[in-house]
């Protein structure tokens, strides 16, 4: 069965530093997203990205945060310059559909900001 | 608003006693709902979705718009139900967007 790939697993990084965080989505999907989950709390949408352009952000996703299909499999988020509070588990998502299917997801990296 | 309430944070069983797990819904228009199943240490799954009204792994959910539940059950439940299950309601902005309930964990025990 396809999976979305994410990379690295765990990232340790200082504060202030910029990370990227690395999806390969299902090569058919057409819908890309990123969620974040703090230890202990939620899944939260972070962004949605269709056709090359984000589609909707949500109000954690500030100017801090990007994303890029820089060469049509990757799918990356970057935290610019990272915060205590950006520490969470980030997953990555694909679809076919916008959602109505489902989404499959990737099995998440763990940034840790020290 | 649209929201997705679970309210129990642990759900704790004996082996092939019932389950239900509780999600209610706030949202205005007809609602696209979704389980989702998080083993331990393994990826989301998409467990179920209200739409194609299937019966995965013996669970089942039902949309009851007048009390905007979709409450996850299973008649008898096994020790590999173990997991956190989570309610997400598809957002209205055609965007794909998930909006996920807090997760119940349910503890399936011998």
């Amino acid at each position: 069965e396809p999976e979305v790939t994410q990379t690295p697993s765990h990232q340790v990084t200082q504060m202030g530093q910029e990370v990227i965080l690395r999806c390969v989505p299902i090569s058919n999907h057409l819908y890309f997203y990123w969620y974040r989950q703090i230890l202990g709390q939620k899944v939260e949408f972070l962004v949605s990205f269709y056709n090359n352009e984000i589609s909707e952000k949500s109000e954690i996703f500030d100017d801090q945060f990007s994303v890029e299909r820089p060469d049509g499999s990757n799918f990356t988020l970057k935290i610019r310059s990272t915060k205590l509070e950006d520490s969470a588990m980030y997953f990555c998502a694909s679809s076919w559909t916008g959602g109505e299917g489902g989404y499959t997801f990737g099995s998440g990296t763990r940034l840790t900001v020290v | 608003a649209q929201r997705v309430t679970q309210p129990e944070k642990l759900l704790s069983v004996f082996k092939g006693a019932p389950v239900e797990l509780k999600c209610n819904y706030s949202y205005s228009g007809s609602p696209e709902l979704f389980w989702y199943v998080q083993y331990s240490r393994q990826r989301l799954q998409l467990l179920l979705r209200h739409i194609s009204r299937e019966s995965i792994k013996g669970f089942t959910a039902d949309l009851n718009k007048g009390e905007t539940s979709f409450h996850l059950k299973k008649p008898f439940a096994q020790e590999e139900d173990s997991a956190m299950y989570y309610c997400a309601l598809l957002g209205s902005s055609n965007t794909g967007k998930l909006i996920f309930g807090q997760g119940t964990t349910l503890q399936v025990k011998p």
